[in-house]
């Protein structure tokens, strides 16, 4: 159960567009259609964006997309803006019925 | 509206226990595996048990397995996680969250937390 990779940080400009990748294993990211991406802002509880690779949940804006090939998953985020600023986490399923995160990456919104 | 409220956490010496407790609301709890995650101060998410919607099936993170203990009680709308042996590697805020359906599905819902402290 190690935990997934994911870039440490990440910036962009306002309107620009970012990704994040996030890299696991034929245990996990390889196996299933299973990753979900994590927003959290300080201080506050994270909150699903993506999940089952790219699909999104009501409410969330559709500058938020999801995607993944062999072993890595992607967030982007289009139309950078302000508020988008936070830590995002991608989490897959993994064998055993267990879930692994990644470690977590800081985007600024420069 | 789905609430999710924990209770328990606090202030206890390495190789003691705690029960955390989450208290479910507005959604059909029975229906629905839960799941533990922490935060360690200042650090990232990590998965630590989930529960499938009958309390049948459990599940744990390698670093808990054997000290922790996930149950649910669907009469009472509450999940638990028992936490014995606790070492100061634990010491983190520890959100329960609702899946969206069953326990490899992702989760949709968040408590706010409560902390627990394994300090001597």
């Amino acid at each position: 159960q190690s935990a997934l990779t994911q870039p440490a940080s990440v910036s962009g400009s306002p309107g620009q567009s970012i990704t994040i990748s996030c890299t696991g294993t034929s245990s996990d990211v390889g196996s299933y259609n299973l990753v979900s991406w994590y927003q959290q802002h300080p201080g506050k509880v994270p909150k699903v964006m993506i999940y089952e690779g790219s699909k999104r949940p009501s409410g969330v804006s559709n500058r938020f997309s999801g995607s993944k090939s062999g072993n890595t998953a992607s967030l982007t985020i289009s139309g950078l803006q302000a508020e988008d600023e936070a830590d995002y986490y991608c989490c897959s399923y993994a064998r055993s019925s267990t879930w692994v995160f990644g470690g977590g990456t800081k985007l600024t919104v420069l | 509206e789905v609430q999710l409220v924990e209770s328990g956490g606090g202030l206890v010496q390495p190789g003691g226990s705690l029960r955390l407790s989450c208290a479910a609301s507005g959604f059909t709890f029975s229906s629905y595996a839960m799941t533990w995650v922490r935060q360690a101060p200042g650090k990232g998410l990590e998965w630590v048990s989930a529960i499938g919607a009958s309390g049948a099936s459990t599940y744990y993170a390698d670093s808990v397995k054997g000290r922790f203990t996930i149950s649910r009680d669907n009469s009472k709308n509450t999940l638990y996680l028992q936490m014995n042996s606790l070492r100061a590697e634990d010491t983190a805020l520890f959100y329960c969250a609702k899946h969206m359906s069953s326990s490899s599905s992702p989760f949709d819902y968040w408590g706010q937390g409560t902390l627990v402290t394994v300090s001597s």
